[in-house]
C-alpha cells in the first residue's frame, strides 16, 4: 500500500527555469495539501486542494506559484521564473477527507543555481 | 493566527535517559495536535495524533500529553536510543481549519 509518493526528490534549476513538482496522494484519498520549509524554517501551508479545485490557496505567493489536482493523474505544483529565494523542500501530504489525518510524502529538495 | 513554538531548539543526551520536548501554541481553539518525527533529507512521520477532546496518547516508549487550556504539549520518550536521533516536529490543526501550524522542531541526538 504505497504512501504518498513524490517526484523527483531532488530538482536543480537555475533562475528564470520552470520547475513542476508532482506528488501521487495515497490510494482512495482525495485531498492534497502542499508546504514549503525553508531553511531553518518550519513547515509552511501554501495550498489545498481536492480534485480539480483548489480549496485554499492563502499560503501561496501571489505571483510565480501555481497548484493544480486535475481529475485524473497527480496534483503538480508550479513555480515559473525561478529565484535563489525558491530553494527549498516542497512537501506534499493527502487526507481520505478534509477530517482525516494528513500523510505526508518525502518531499522534493529544490535548488536553484 | 496560530504560533507554535518548540522548545529547545536542539537537545543531546546519552543513550538510556528519559527526555521531555515541550511544544506551546497560541490559540487553544484547535482540532488536534499531531508529533511527527523527520529524519534528515526525508519526509515526516507520523508518531501521536491527540485530539482536542483527549489529554493524551500512548505508542510504545512515547507518551504525548495536550494541555489545551494552557496551551501546550509535552511529548515524552523514554529509555532514550541512538536510534531516536531526529527532528521532532509539533503541528497544530486549528478549529475549523485544515491547514497544520508547524514548530521548527527539536533537533534530538542520542549518543551511544
Amino acid at each position: 500500500n504505497a504512501g504518498v509518493m513524490q517526484n523527483p526528490r531532488h530538482l536543480v534549476r537555475r533562475r528564470g527555469q520552470e520547475a513542476r513538482l508532482r506528488c501521487s496522494p495515497m490510494k482512495g484519498h482525495s485531498h492534497v495539501y502542499w508546504y514549503r520549509q525553508l531553511p531553518e524554517e518550519g513547515l509552511k501551508f501554501m495550498v489545498y486542494l481536492q480534485k480539480e479545485n483548489i480549496i485554499d490557496e492563502s499560503g501561496m505567493p501571489k505571483e510565480r506559484f501555481s497548484a493544480e489536482f486535475p481529475k485524473e493523474g497527480p496534483s503538480i505544483l508550479r513555480i515559473q521564473q525561478v529565484v535563489r529565494g525558491d530553494s527549498a523542500a516542497y512537501f506534499c501530504a493527502s487526507s481520505r477527507d478534509g477530517n482525516q489525518p494528513q500523510h505526508f510524502g518525502d518531499g522534493t529538495r529544490l535548488s536553484i543555481l | 493566527k496560530q504560533e507554535v513554538t518548540q522548545i529547545p531548539a536542539a537537545l543531546s543526551v546519552p543513550e538510556g535517559e528519559n527526555l521531555v520536548l515541550n511544544c506551546s501554541f497560541t490559540d487553544s481553539a484547535i482540532y488536534n495536535l499531531q508529533w511527527f518525527r523527520q529524519d534528515p533529507g526525508k519526509g515526516l512521520t507520523s508518531l501521536l495524533l491527540i485530539q482536542s477532546s483527549q489529554r493524551e496518547q500512548t505508542s510504545g516508549r512515547l507518551n504525548a500529553s495536550l494541555d489545551k487550556s494552557s496551551g501546550r504539549s509535552t511529548l515524552y520518550i523514554a529509555a532514550s536510543q541512538p536510534g531516536d536521533s531526529a527532528t521532532y516536529l509539533c503541528a497544530v490543526r486549528p478549529g475549523g481549519g485544515y491547514a497544520l501550524n508547524f514548530g521548527k522542531g527539536t533537533s534530538l541526538l542520542v549518543t551511544p
